[in-house]
């Protein structure tokens, strides 16, 4: 059973970096047949696709996003991370990261979830 | 962007009564739509993907129907652990996948 979770500090202060790094067990990051989504929502809202990343490097950055973001991957740890630099209260959201399949792109596995608050 | 449009935004639904939700693409996306269930502090769960495709351990009272734009999701008979708000999501047009703003279905 595939397994994401989330890590990375609650609070960040305006202006500076959110960091994430979502950590997958029961598979492989490396895996040919997925990519690995970060996916946020803001509090009473809906879901907004951030970007993703296969192993290889490849990447996706949301248009809204992509001038403050960058998506990593590190394959010897199964492991991939997030940055948004710059952040405002509008970058307050639960931030997930996901599986999401080649060639059909629905997201199958899901991390919990984790809350940033950016403060000042 | 690909705009997805839910409605209603609310359903009010009776335990064990039929429940019909709609997902609206802003062009034809075939049938590459996915539907989540989202319960309060949890993560979306996939529930449909391939418009009717029900994801391994749903159970058979969800179902998915529909292609090109319009689209539905039904569950037969309303269980209490089905209140929730559910998402449809598209992804035909790559690389970028959207997602609706959600109906969530509450007891009546």
């Amino acid at each position: 059973q595939v397994q994401l979770q989330e890590s990375g500090p609650g609070m960040v202060k305006t202006s500076q970096t959110l960091s994430l790094t979502c950590s997958v067990s029961g598979g492989s990051i490396s895996s040919d047949d997925h990519y690995w989504a970060w996916i946020r929502q803001r509090p009473g809202k809906g879901l907004e696709l951030i970007g993703y990343i296969y192993h290889s490097g490849s990447s996706y950055y949301n248009p809204s996003l992509r001038s403050r973001l960058l998506i990593s991957v590190d394959t010897s740890n199964n492991q991939f991370s997030l940055k948004l630099n710059s952040v405002t209260a509008a970058d307050t959201a639960v931030y997930y990261c996901a599986r999401t399949i080649l060639f059909e792109y629905y997201f199958d596995y899901w991390g919990q979830g984790t809350l940033v608050t950016v403060s000042s | 962007d690909m705009l997805m449009t839910q409605s209603p935004a609310t359903l009010s639904v009776s335990p064990g009564e039929r429940a019909t939700l709609s997902c609206r693409a802003g062009q034809s996306i075939s049938d590459n739509l996915a539907w989540y269930q989202q319960k309060p502090g949890q993560a979306p769960r996939l529930l449909i993907y391939g418009a009717s495709s029900r994801a391994t351990g749903i159970p058979a009272r969800f179902s998915g129907s529909g292609s090109g734009t319009e689209f539905t999701l039904t569950i037969s008979s309303l269980q209490s652990e089905d209140f929730a708000v559910y998402y449809c999501q598209q992804y035909d047009q790559w690389p970028s996948w959207t997602f609706g703003q959600g109906t969530r279905v509450e007891i009546k």
